[in-house]
């Protein structure tokens, strides 16, 4: 089945304990970035890859990393996590080919709770 | 700044109804725009738009875009309780097929 998987769905940590949220995908996107939403503010982009070794920032990159070293994986680092950071993370991919198409494709989020 | 604005912010209506979201957007080098359903879990992909003028059905839900105004229609007619989310309004540009969200439209429907 083509998805989107990210790990994990829920996480509570404690501010300054450095993280990672996994997201891997199986249709072979050249295309992937993470999201953050929060209440009232939708949906915000916080870094994207536009294929292996290429990242770039979004709208809200700040206490962020990522890396694109294999196609199939983009995880999100959070170095030093804070309570600012609490939110719904999305991950999502896409062809650059098809996009027109299917548009993108989301992961199931993870719930991520810094105290 | 790219932005998207959708309007409205909620909405209360009775099955039977038929809704209309709206989806204004200001954005640099404009690809395409897209809506999504959210339930309590990922969007799911409605619609993708580039086009103007032309409508995009699939079965009760209908979408428009109008790139000279700068906006988008998604229409539901017959509305079902099951259509009950939250709908989100997205635009594409070309530089890094950025997605620039709104602040989605909350639909709720009563039986």
């Amino acid at each position: 089945e083509a998805q989107v998987t990210q790990n994990p769905r829920y996480l509570i940590t404690v501010t300054g304990k450095k993280l990672t949220v996994t997201c891997s995908q199986n249709m072979n996107h050249e295309y992937m970035s993470w999201y953050r939403q929060d209440p009232g503010l939708g949906l915000r982009q916080i870094y994207y890859s536009m294929n292996v070794e290429v990242t770039d920032k979004g709208d809200v990159p700040e206490g962020y990393k990522v890396s694109r070293k294999e196609k199939r994986n983009f995880p999100l680092i959070l170095e030093s996590p804070s309570p600012n950071q609490t939110s719904l993370y999305f991950c999502a991919s896409s062809s650059t080919r098809d996009s027109h198409n299917y548009g993108y494709t989301f992961g199931s989020g993870t719930r991520l709770t810094v105290v | 700044e790219d932005k998207v604005v959708q309007s409205p912010l909620s909405l209360v209506v009775h099955e039977g109804d038929t809704v209309t979201l709206n989806c204004s957007y200001e954005v640099t080098n404009f690809r395409s725009l897209l809506w999504y359903k959210q339930e309590k879990k990922a969007p799911t992909f409605l619609f993708m738009l580039t086009s103007s003028g032309i409508e995009k059905k699939s079965g009760r839900l209908s979408s428009i875009l109008d790139k000279k105004e700068l906006f988008s229609i998604l229409n539901i007619t017959a509305t079902q309780t099951g259509d009950s989310a939250v709908y989100l309004c997205a635009v594409e540009a070309y530089a890094g097929n950025m997605l620039t969200f709104g602040g989605g439209t909350r639909l709720m429907v009563k039986p």
